[in-house]
């Protein structure tokens, strides 16, 4: 299993601003993945971040608005830029098994964006 | 486009009652798996199925793979108040590998 530590747990923003979101895995790992959730909606993919390489981006989601990065193999961080209340939900990491067969999740981090 | 329709949306139960949570698509999965989420942590995996039909139990839980792997139940016998969470199914279309769609979950709440 793969442990993950995720901050801030939780935020509250001022529209406009920015929020970066670190992801620390306890282990070296290819893939790691960042999902939006919403009240009453399913878990959204945003994007899969890849170690030495460009992010890629899920349907809906753009890089200038979400932008990653992954310095190394057991850490990402996610930025939600020019914050909207739209943006208020919780955002999770993640990293698949070495099987590609489960996903571990981080504890997430609540935004609220006033 | 959600692939995976969860329902009910909500439930609340008595300790001791028994509950089935559905899910249900119009595509084929490879293989579907269900996660509990409680407030303030990410989701866990409780189990994947991957066999059309197949059943699987995890003490008091019971998960059931439609034949044609499309649909999928949880049910859960003599429910606790530990059981109170956000059940949330995922399936994976073949060849997306790493990559599960997931449904709007069922948030469950077991009273004493």
């Amino acid at each position: 299993s793969a442990v993950i530590s995720q901050k801030p747990s939780r935020d509250i923003c001022q529209r406009g601003t920015s929020l970066t979101i670190q992801c620390q895995v306890d282990s070296q790992v290819t893939m790691m993945f960042w999902y939006r959730q919403q009240p009453g909606q399913s878990l959204t993919l945003i994007a899969t971040a890849n170690q030495g390489s460009e992010a890629t981006y899920e349907s809906g989601f753009v890089i200038d608005k979400f932008p990653i990065s992954r310095p190394n193999l057991t850490f990402s961080t996610l930025t939600v830029s020019n914050l909207s209340p739209e943006d208020s939900s919780i955002y999770l990491c993640s990293v698949p098994d070495r099987g590609l067969e489960k996903l571990f999740f981080g504890s997430g981090t609540q935004l609220s964006v006033l | 486009t959600q692939l995976l329709e969860q329902s009910p949306q909500f439930l609340s139960i008595q300790e001791g009652e028994n509950l089935t949570v559905y899910c249900n698509s119009s595509s084929v999965f490879s293989s579907l798996q269900w996660y509990r989420q409680e407030p303030g942590e990410g989701p866990v995996l409780l189990v994947t199925v991957v066999t059309g039909g197949e059943v699987k139990k995890l003490k008091r839980l019971t998960f059931q793979f439609g034949d044609a792997r499309k649909d999928s139940s949880l049910h859960i016998t003599a429910a606790q108040p530990g059981d109170t969470g956000l059940y949330l199914c995922a399936g994976r279309v073949a060849d997306s590998w790493g990559k599960l769609q997931f449904g709007a979950g069922t948030q469950v709440v077991v009273t004493p």
